[in-house]
């Protein structure tokens, strides 16, 4: 168990339509960063949320968006999907954001995204 | 650009047998390195991390060694069971700022 839990586990869209996937992190955790996982990769960095402001992007477009929120919940709002957002969505969350020393992230077990 | 490779991509062996998975990478300028276990269609479970002044890390029968210098890590998993059947995820921080790049993972199947 990492504390860190996602809503929902699956999901059906259709192409053009918009998500939000949610996450809910351990308390006292102020990071939290989010991940796609395409089927057969590693997970690619989307962007990165500390005390509800965002603190680093990956090279994702602007149609991807987040929040933070100050109960340790955060949010990835995707607008416009496209088939190529099919994919895993995994939050991890870590107490610092700059990753001291031993400090290890804690994943959450990810949202299944289809996009038809 | 980091970029983290892990060979192989797929591994099979019979329950019992000692094995290493290898992580590479082309920045050696790293903060920590980190790897994962991921079972089907979940999230990550972090097993073992590494800080750049650090040479391995141990936990149970698992064994991670680092070698900056060269770009390259390897977990060892000493007598494997079926259970230990996952893909296995490598990942670096380059700095305490910035976040994880991770490999394409390599998957492990272990029969009885």
């Amino acid at each position: 168990e990492t504390g860190v839990t996602q809503s929902p586990t699956h999901l059906i869209k259709t192409r053009g339509q918009q998500v939000t996937l949610r996450c809910s992190s351990q308390s006292g955790h102020n990071t939290v960063s989010w991940y796609q996982q395409a089927l057969g990769q590693g997970p690619q960095f989307i962007f990165q949320y500390y005390r509800e402001e965002e603190n680093g992007r990956g090279n994702f477009p602007p149609r991807f968006s987040g929040l933070q929120f100050p109960n340790y919940s955060s949010e990835l709002n995707v607008n416009a999907l496209e088939l190529d957002d099919s994919a895993l969505y995994l939050c991890a969350s870590s107490w610092s954001l700059t990753g001291e020393v031993g400090e290890k992230l804690f994943f959450g077990s990810g949202t299944q995204l289809s996009v038809l | 650009k980091q970029e983290v490779t892990q060979i192989p991509a797929a591994l099979s062996v019979p329950e019992g047998e000692n094995l290493v998975l290898n992580c590479s990478f082309t920045d050696s300028a790293i903060y920590n390195l980190q790897w994962f276990r991921q079972d089907p269609g979940k999230g990550l479970t972090s097993l073992l991390l590494i800080q750049s002044s650090q040479r391995e890390q141990t936990s149970g029968r698992l064994n991670a060694s680092l070698d900056k210098s060269s770009g390259r890590s390897t977990l060892y998993i000493a007598a494997s069971q079926p259970g230990d059947s996952a893909t296995y995820l490598c990942a670096v921080r380059n700095s305490g700022y910035s976040t994880l790049t991770f490999g394409k993972g390599t998957m492990l199947l272990v029969s009885p």
